[in-house]
């Protein structure tokens, strides 16, 4: 089976500006979370969808939103971007059906912001 | 809260020591145990899991046991190799409706030949 995919895997942006980033999950998978990573703040939770619906969502600002479409693909969207948002931005997938399954992470996508 | 304590990196051996990572958590409930590790530029590898009391995870070598009653999960490997270079993250999933991975500062490893 093929791994999560992210894309675009480098981006650079200036201030104010938006920016989309997109999640491929592992086929048959239901459930897409993603995390910001930061040297400062590690890695934290920022969302997880599970057949289009948004199940839960860490401490970020309304900046920061996301969606799933019907094929599990998913996206993030960070408006009005500011220097602290630099990091790397991973998404996950899992089948969606319980606690004990793992997460299997992407690649991730480098964010700069200018 | 929910909460990982790593042990503070990094942590430097020679090819072929022992090497252990503690572990300890709070958790909502009877959370399942990860161990995943991040190579440089990459995203984060799943090592191993456990999922109840006394069980042990193992995957290339490296293993962790579910210790209920210490709250821990500490990651062990008999032998490293300059290729287990990488930074080591434990991570609980609490046993809510949360669905998300509790993550560690992560552990730096560097193995010198």
């Amino acid at each position: 089976k093929a791994g999560v995919t992210q894309t675009p895997r480098y981006l650079i942006k200036t201030r104010g500006q938006q920016v989309t980033l997109s999640c491929s999950p592992i086929s048959g998978h239901r459930s897409v979370s993603w995390y910001q990573q930061t040297p400062g703040q590690g890695l934290q939770f920022l969302f997880e969808y599970f057949s289009e619906t948004q199940r839960n969502k860490g401490n970020f600002p309304g900046r920061f939103s996301g969606r799933q479409f019907s094929n599990s693909r998913s996206e993030m969207n960070v408006s009005t971007l500011e220097l602290g948002d630099s990091a790397l931005y991973l998404c996950a997938s899992s089948p969606g059906t319980g606690n004990y399954e793992e997460q299997y992470f992407g690649p991730g996508t480098r964010l700069t912001v200018t | 809260g929910n909460s990982v304590t790593q042990m503070e990196g990094p942590v430097t051996l020679s090819e072929e020591a022992f090497l252990t990572i503690n572990c300890t958590y709070t958790a909502t409930g009877y959370p399942s145990l990860f161990w995943y590790v991040q190579y440089p530029g990459e995203g984060l590898q799943l090592l191993l899991k456990a999922t109840k009391a006394d069980d042990k995870g193992s995957n290339k070598g490296f293993e962790a046991t579910y210790r209920k009653e210490t709250t821990s999960f500490h990651l062990e490997k008999g032998s490293v190799q300059v290729s287990d270079s990488a930074v080591y993250f434990c991570a609980p999933r609490p046993m809510d409706s949360s669905y998300k991975l509790i993550f560690g500062s992560g552990t730096r490893l560097l193995v010198r030949p």
